[in-house]
């Protein structure tokens, strides 16, 4: 099985700051990577498919980046509205989701 | 627009087999891609159980893989999900969704708590 390791699993920024969150995988998994945003309440959205490639409606401060086993995803300046818990996901091998991190406003 | 539904039970007994269906809207089943089934226990990440595509063929969550049968009904354009020999631990918020790779539609997702 594939794991996934995501860190932080918590984070405080400012509106405005340049945030960013890691996902490791413990195997080469290519570029084989989502990341999702999920808000309380609500489905996961699709944000960032193929490890880098934007989801049509996203807003461009949203990115990723890696390929093999380590895999980046930043917001470029935080907004208000993207308060909500992201989650990286393989789909190399089956699939497997990382644990999310929990984004908060400072 | 690909719009999925799930419905089922929102309470089911231990021991026993939960039953849910994703209805799916302004897509054909028929017409490809995968569809599957993703949970998300109380406070807690997400897990993906398994995923089937029009023509019948699965593949599943290997730790859940003895308990669990995804099908599907092309006529009706919904596919079904269940779990079997339930617990406490099976409680969550199920989802379906569109299983493009990534997982692009999804339902709202329905609470299933699992209780004598």
């Amino acid at each position: 099985d594939i794991q996934m390791t995501q860190s932080p699993s918590s984070l405080s920024a400012s509106v405005g700051d340049r945030v960013t969150i890691t996902c490791q995988a413990s195997q080469d998994i290519s570029n084989y990577l989502n990341w999702y945003q999920q808000k309380p309440g609500k489905a996961p959205k699709l944000l960032i498919y193929d490890a880098s490639n934007l989801e049509t409606g996203v807003p461009s401060r949203f990115s990723g980046s890696g390929s093999g086993t380590d895999f980046t995803f930043t917001i470029s300046s935080l907004q208000p509205e993207d308060i909500a818990t992201y989650y990286c996901q393989q789909y190399d091998n089956l699939k497997t989701f990382g644990q999310g991190t929990k984004l908060e406003i400072k | 627009q690909v719009q999925l539904q799930e419905s089922g039970p929102g309470l089911v007994k231990p021991s026993e087999t939960l039953s849910l269906t994703c209805a799916v809207s302004g897509y054909s089943i028929s017409s490809g891609y995968y569809w599957g089934w993703i949970r998300q226990p109380p406070g807690k990440g997400l897990e993906w159980i398994g995923s089937i595509y029009h023509s019948g063929s699965t593949y599943y969550n290997p730790s859940l893989k003895s308990r669990v049968t995804i099908s599907v009904d092309t006529s009706k354009n919904q596919f079904s999900l269940k779990l079997s020999s339930v617990t406490a631990a099976d409680t969550a918020v199920y989802y379906c969704a569109r299983d493009d790779a990534p997982l692009r539609y999804w339902g709202q997702g329905t609470l299933v708590t699992v209780s004598s």
